[in-house]
């Protein structure tokens, strides 16, 4: 069955950087478009970016844009989010998802989420 | 970016109906008829539960419906039950490869 397993999250401290993978299996992931969510303590869920299923084009939530790069490997069937200047408001528990139906669709299956906390 | 307007809450006993509205504007559940659910238990994965405005993906039960009209959107729960009690956000596409989610809503099965 479809399925996706996050890695990485952590403990960081302001300024610092992280990076968050997300290993899929049981579909073609070199079919689909990929994209992070996240839900910071409290609050509701954010979506953060999306990267084509080529990496040919990503695209990211104003939040984050010019510090987060989302890229993925279609020979290792994984995607990742590399966090650069993070600071408090990045607290938040991140999920990967697959990109389902029309490019502009939903998203499904999900990960399991990986929190990361930026403290110091 | 925005994120729209859900109830923060909404509760029924079980055999009731309830509805979720997402209230967006003409940029985004007004834009286009990309808007999906998803049902959040607190420290699992969401699920997603209506894609595409109104349709269901394999395994969701029937019970769940979704609608829009204008710039609001809706997912309704026919026959509540106790398993439905979650956390429910909708999620239109906003244009240019975004998306944005609504704040929110808790069901609550009384």
């Amino acid at each position: 069955q479809m399925q996706l397993v996050q890695s990485g999250g952590g403990v960081v401290q302001p300024g610092r950087s992280l990076r968050l993978s997300c290993a899929a299996s049981g579909f073609t992931f070199s079919s689909y478009g990929m994209h992070w969510v996240r839900q910071a303590p409290g609050k509701g869920l954010e979506w953060v970016a999306i990267i084509f299923y080529d990496g040919s084009k990503k695209y990211y939530a104003d939040s984050v844009k010019g510090r987060f790069t989302i890229s993925r490997d279609n020979s290792k069937n994984t995607v990742s989010l590399q966090m650069n200047s993070l600071g408090a408001e990045d607290t938040a528990v991140y999920y990967c998802a697959r990109g389902a139906g029309a490019v502009a669709g939903s998203f499904d299956p999900w990960g399991q989420g990986t929190l990361v906390t930026v403290s110091s | 970016q925005s994120a729209l307007t859900q109830p923060r809450s909404v509760s029924g006993s079980p055999g009731q109906s309830v509805t979720i509205s997402c209230t967006g504007t003409s940029s985004d559940v007004g834009a286009y008829n990309y808007v999906s659910w998803y049902q959040h238990h607190p420290g699992k994965a969401p699920k997603l539960m209506i894609y595409d405005v109104s349709k269901r993906p394999s395994g969701v039960p029937d019970r769940f419906s979704g609608s829009k009209s204008g710039n609001t959107a809706s997912l309704t729960i026919s026959g509540l039950r106790a398993e439905d009690e979650a956390d429910y956000y909708c999620c239109p596409y906003a244009g240019d490869y975004t998306w944005v989610f609504g704040g929110g809503t808790k069901v609550t099965v009384l």
